[in-house]
């Protein structure tokens, strides 16, 4: 089976740093995306990890460990307009099958 | 280019009719999805496909059908709508390779009352 585990809602204060974590147990593993949503549209990319480590692109940095099953999504200097869902999406291996986390409501408060 | 359209934008059906929703994509994308969303589900991918004439069944199937014709077209279909697929209907292309990301249509708000 397949399980990707988020925490539903995270509150952090602007200009902080939050860590929103995503667990999974897939079948196939195949690398592991994290994806921003607002409110009303469509999500939108943000990172992609395959190996093991930190990548890190402004503002924003993913991790990966595939032995623990464990990423994270570290949002810095949070602004008002990185309130919106996070979603954290695992590439099963089976040819192209892409499942979705429930995702991370955060909201950023002044 | 247009990207990834999705049509329609919003639909009303009662309970028991039929619909189709369009995905039309630019992109000469292989792969093709449609997800819904619920509040506090995310994204659930209904079914998917990995090229032209070829359909797969993802986490939530039961109540649809897709078909994929034409590379760039990725239709699904309900054939008797239920109050339980009221949903945001979102379809996604990307190219193969598991690096790459998904190009998101709009979005069609569908209520089944």
């Amino acid at each position: 089976g397949q399980n990707i585990d988020q925490p539903t809602e995270m509150t952090a204060t602007e200009g902080a740093i939050v860590q929103i974590n995503c667990t999974y147990q897939t079948s196939g593993f195949n690398g592991l995306f994290w994806y921003q949503q607002h409110a009303g549209e469509a999500p939108t990319f943000l990172s992609y990890n395959v190996l093991d480590g930190l990548e890190e692109k402004g503002r924003f940095s993913s991790f990966l460990s595939r032995s623990k099953g464990y990423s994270y999504l570290l949002l810095k200097e949070l602004q008002m307009k990185d309130s919106a869902s996070y979603l954290c999406a695992v590439n099963d291996n089976q040819g192209g099958k892409l499942i979705f986390g429930q995702g991370t409501e955060l909201s950023v408060k002044p | 280019n247009a990207g990834v359209t999705q049509t329609p934008k919003f639909r009303v059906l009662k309970t028991g009719q039929s619909m189709t929703l369009l995905c039309a994509q630019d992109m000469n994308h292989e792969y093709m999805y449609w997800y819904r969303q619920d509040p506090g589900m995310g994204l659930r991918l209904i079914h998917y496909s990995v090229g032209e004439g070829t359909t797969a069944k993802g986490e939530v199937p039961d109540g649809y059908n897709v078909s994929r014709l034409k590379k760039q077209n990725f239709l699904l279909g309900l054939e008797s709508a239920a109050p339980s697929q009221t949903s945001v209907y979102f379809c996604a292309s990307r190219p193969t390779g598991p690096n790459e990301k998904l190009f998101f249509g709009s979005g069609t708000q569908l209520s089944v009352l």
